[in-house]
Protein backbone atom coordinates (compact mmCIF):
# COMPACT_ATOMS: atom_id res chain seq x y z
CA UNK A 1 0.00 0.00 0.00
CA UNK A 2 1.07 3.91 0.02
CA UNK A 3 2.91 4.94 2.77
CA UNK A 4 4.92 8.00 3.19
CA UNK A 5 8.05 8.09 6.12
CA UNK A 6 9.53 11.10 7.56
CA UNK A 7 13.04 11.52 9.33
CA UNK A 8 12.56 11.14 12.87
CA UNK A 9 12.34 14.68 15.25
CA UNK A 10 12.54 16.71 17.56
CA UNK A 11 14.87 18.42 15.71
CA UNK A 12 16.36 21.72 17.09
CA UNK A 13 18.04 24.42 15.20
CA UNK A 14 19.71 27.69 15.73
CA UNK A 15 17.89 30.60 14.23
CA UNK A 16 19.50 30.92 10.48
CA UNK A 17 20.57 27.50 10.24
CA UNK A 18 19.62 25.41 7.53
CA UNK A 19 17.38 22.83 7.94
CA UNK A 20 16.20 19.63 5.83
CA UNK A 21 13.39 17.53 6.66
CA UNK A 22 13.69 13.76 4.73
CA UNK A 23 10.38 12.69 3.13
CA UNK A 24 10.02 9.54 1.05
CA UNK A 25 7.19 7.69 0.02
CA UNK A 26 5.80 4.42 -1.74
CA UNK A 27 2.67 4.57 -4.03
CA UNK A 28 1.42 2.45 -6.81
CA UNK A 29 0.18 5.37 -9.40
CA UNK A 30 1.55 9.15 -9.84
CA UNK A 31 0.60 10.34 -6.55
CA UNK A 32 0.45 14.52 -5.65
CA UNK A 33 2.65 15.44 -2.62
CA UNK A 34 2.28 17.56 0.16
CA UNK A 35 3.91 19.18 3.07
CA UNK A 36 1.46 20.93 5.60
CA UNK A 37 2.86 22.69 8.80
CA UNK A 38 1.07 22.67 12.17
CA UNK A 39 1.89 24.79 14.53
CA UNK A 40 1.02 24.50 18.51
CA UNK A 41 -2.84 24.53 19.40
CA UNK A 42 -3.68 24.87 15.64
CA UNK A 43 -5.00 22.62 12.46
CA UNK A 44 -2.43 22.11 9.22
CA UNK A 45 -2.34 24.66 7.27
CA UNK A 46 -0.74 23.87 3.41
CA UNK A 47 3.08 24.69 3.22
CA UNK A 48 3.86 23.44 -0.29
CA UNK A 49 2.79 20.83 -3.14
CA UNK A 50 4.32 19.33 -6.14
CA UNK A 51 1.47 17.52 -8.26
CA UNK A 52 4.29 15.59 -10.71
CA UNK A 53 7.83 14.30 -11.06
CA UNK A 54 10.04 17.25 -10.92
CA UNK A 55 7.85 19.92 -9.77
CA UNK A 56 9.36 22.32 -7.11
CA UNK A 57 6.91 23.60 -4.64
CA UNK A 58 8.03 26.54 -3.04
CA UNK A 59 6.55 29.01 0.18
CA UNK A 60 7.78 31.06 2.77
CA UNK A 61 11.66 30.17 1.97
CA UNK A 62 10.53 26.74 2.27
CA UNK A 63 11.00 24.08 -0.94
CA UNK A 64 10.77 20.84 -1.56
CA UNK A 65 10.87 18.78 -5.41
CA UNK A 66 9.23 15.81 -6.21
CA UNK A 67 12.26 13.47 -7.14
CA UNK A 68 10.25 10.31 -8.80
CA UNK A 69 13.70 8.39 -9.22
CA UNK A 70 14.28 8.40 -5.29
CA UNK A 71 10.63 8.84 -4.29
CA UNK A 72 11.57 11.41 -1.96
CA UNK A 73 10.38 15.23 -1.13
CA UNK A 74 13.01 16.24 1.30
CA UNK A 75 11.71 19.68 2.56
CA UNK A 76 14.69 22.38 2.90
CA UNK A 77 14.79 25.72 4.07
CA UNK A 78 18.01 28.10 4.18
CA UNK A 79 17.81 29.68 7.32
CA UNK A 80 15.52 29.05 9.96
CA UNK A 81 13.53 31.67 11.89
CA UNK A 82 12.00 30.97 15.85
CA UNK A 83 8.87 31.41 14.14
CA UNK A 84 9.32 28.25 11.79
CA UNK A 85 8.60 26.23 15.11
CA UNK A 86 6.20 23.51 14.62
CA UNK A 87 5.31 20.22 13.35
CA UNK A 88 5.70 19.64 9.89
CA UNK A 89 3.98 16.65 8.19
CA UNK A 90 4.76 15.01 4.37
CA UNK A 91 1.46 13.45 2.69
CA UNK A 92 0.70 12.17 -0.53
CA UNK A 93 -2.50 12.30 -1.99
CA UNK A 94 -3.16 9.55 -4.75
CA UNK A 95 -5.63 10.62 -7.91
CA UNK A 96 -8.99 8.54 -8.04
CA UNK A 97 -9.22 8.29 -3.70
CA UNK A 98 -11.61 10.87 -2.42
CA UNK A 99 -8.49 13.43 -1.31
CA UNK A 100 -7.69 10.83 1.09
CA UNK A 101 -3.88 12.27 2.43
CA UNK A 102 -1.81 9.74 3.63
CA UNK A 103 0.61 11.04 5.81
CA UNK A 104 4.01 10.88 7.84
CA UNK A 105 5.05 10.57 11.47
CA UNK A 106 5.97 14.49 11.22
CA UNK A 107 8.86 16.24 12.42
CA UNK A 108 8.76 18.54 15.53
CA UNK A 109 11.31 21.65 14.66
CA UNK A 110 12.63 23.63 17.38
CA UNK A 111 14.05 26.63 16.80
CA UNK A 112 16.11 28.47 19.36
CA UNK A 113 17.48 32.07 19.16
CA UNK B 1 -13.57 33.57 3.57
CA UNK B 2 -11.36 30.76 2.94
CA UNK B 3 -11.89 29.51 6.74
CA UNK B 4 -12.96 25.91 8.11
CA UNK B 5 -14.86 27.14 11.54
CA UNK B 6 -14.91 24.12 13.85
CA UNK B 7 -16.48 24.61 17.27
CA UNK B 8 -16.49 24.09 20.15
CA UNK B 9 -12.56 24.66 20.49
CA UNK B 10 -12.39 22.49 23.70
CA UNK B 11 -15.29 20.17 25.11
CA UNK B 12 -14.92 17.91 28.15
CA UNK B 13 -17.57 14.85 28.08
CA UNK B 14 -18.15 12.10 30.31
CA UNK B 15 -18.52 8.45 29.01
CA UNK B 16 -22.23 8.66 29.30
CA UNK B 17 -22.53 12.08 27.73
CA UNK B 18 -23.77 12.64 23.95
CA UNK B 19 -22.26 15.62 22.51
CA UNK B 20 -21.64 17.31 18.67
CA UNK B 21 -18.83 18.68 17.13
CA UNK B 22 -19.47 21.03 14.43
CA UNK B 23 -17.83 22.41 11.13
CA UNK B 24 -18.31 25.11 9.01
CA UNK B 25 -17.11 26.48 5.31
CA UNK B 26 -18.21 28.91 2.99
CA UNK B 27 -16.06 28.25 0.29
CA UNK B 28 -18.82 25.97 -1.46
CA UNK B 29 -15.90 23.07 -1.50
CA UNK B 30 -18.12 19.65 -1.72
CA UNK B 31 -15.65 17.05 -0.11
CA UNK B 32 -15.28 17.38 3.71
CA UNK B 33 -14.09 15.37 6.16
CA UNK B 34 -13.31 14.33 9.84
CA UNK B 35 -9.69 13.14 11.33
CA UNK B 36 -8.61 12.37 14.63
CA UNK B 37 -4.88 13.34 15.80
CA UNK B 38 -3.50 12.44 19.12
CA UNK B 39 -0.51 14.03 20.22
CA UNK B 40 2.66 14.45 18.51
CA UNK B 41 1.35 12.26 15.86
CA UNK B 42 -0.08 12.18 11.89
CA UNK B 43 -4.15 12.94 11.55
CA UNK B 44 -6.28 9.65 10.95
CA UNK B 45 -8.92 10.09 8.32
CA UNK B 46 -12.53 9.08 10.05
CA UNK B 47 -15.01 10.21 7.61
CA UNK B 48 -15.17 11.71 4.09
CA UNK B 49 -18.05 13.49 2.77
CA UNK B 50 -18.53 14.02 -1.12
CA UNK B 51 -21.85 16.15 -1.97
CA UNK B 52 -23.52 15.50 1.29
CA UNK B 53 -23.15 11.80 0.97
CA UNK B 54 -20.86 9.31 3.84
CA UNK B 55 -18.32 8.08 0.86
CA UNK B 56 -15.25 7.21 2.94
CA UNK B 57 -15.60 5.11 6.78
CA UNK B 58 -12.21 4.05 7.61
CA UNK B 59 -14.05 1.67 9.99
CA UNK B 60 -14.55 3.86 12.68
CA UNK B 61 -16.76 3.20 15.93
CA UNK B 62 -20.40 3.80 15.86
CA UNK B 63 -20.27 6.12 18.73
CA UNK B 64 -19.24 8.39 16.31
CA UNK B 65 -21.57 9.30 14.16
CA UNK B 66 -21.19 12.05 11.39
CA UNK B 67 -23.59 14.02 10.00
CA UNK B 68 -23.87 16.31 6.70
CA UNK B 69 -26.85 18.29 6.93
CA UNK B 70 -25.95 20.67 4.03
CA UNK B 71 -23.23 21.18 1.46
CA UNK B 72 -21.40 23.84 4.61
CA UNK B 73 -21.79 22.18 7.73
CA UNK B 74 -20.60 18.87 8.81
CA UNK B 75 -21.42 17.43 12.21
CA UNK B 76 -19.64 14.70 14.28
CA UNK B 77 -22.23 13.17 17.11
CA UNK B 78 -20.62 11.56 19.43
CA UNK B 79 -21.93 8.87 22.30
CA UNK B 80 -20.76 6.60 25.00
CA UNK B 81 -16.98 7.84 24.20
CA UNK B 82 -14.02 6.27 25.83
CA UNK B 83 -11.13 7.81 27.42
CA UNK B 84 -8.98 6.62 25.08
CA UNK B 85 -10.72 8.74 22.16
CA UNK B 86 -9.55 11.57 23.82
CA UNK B 87 -7.82 13.43 21.02
CA UNK B 88 -7.77 16.70 18.77
CA UNK B 89 -11.23 16.23 16.13
CA UNK B 90 -10.27 18.14 12.89
CA UNK B 91 -12.43 18.90 9.56
CA UNK B 92 -11.24 19.59 6.55
CA UNK B 93 -12.92 20.56 2.95
CA UNK B 94 -11.44 20.20 -0.43
CA UNK B 95 -12.71 21.75 -3.71
CA UNK B 96 -13.27 18.23 -5.26
CA UNK B 97 -13.22 19.72 -8.89
CA UNK B 98 -9.31 19.42 -9.29
CA UNK B 99 -7.81 15.94 -7.99
CA UNK B 100 -4.80 17.94 -6.47
CA UNK B 101 -6.16 20.11 -4.26
CA UNK B 102 -5.35 20.89 -0.92
CA UNK B 103 -7.73 20.38 1.98
CA UNK B 104 -8.15 23.26 4.12
CA UNK B 105 -7.89 22.43 7.83
CA UNK B 106 -9.89 23.98 10.99
CA UNK B 107 -8.26 24.33 13.95
CA UNK B 108 -10.07 21.81 15.54
CA UNK B 109 -11.62 20.54 18.86
CA UNK B 110 -9.24 19.27 21.65
CA UNK B 111 -11.32 16.66 23.20
CA UNK B 112 -11.60 14.94 26.50
CA UNK B 113 -13.39 11.96 27.79
CA UNK B 114 -13.15 11.53 31.09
Amino acid sequence: GNSVTQMEGPVTLSEEAFLTINCTYTATGYPSLFWYVQYPGEGLQLLLKATKADDKGSNKGFEATYRKETTSFHLEKGSVQVSDSAVYFCALSEQNQGGKLIFGQGTELSVKP
Amino acid sequence: DTEVTQTPKHLVMGMTNKKSLKCEQHMGHRAMYWYKQKAKKPPELMFVYSYEKLSINESVPSRFSPECPNSSLLNLHLHALQPEDSALYLCASRDDRSPNEKLFFGSGTQLSVL
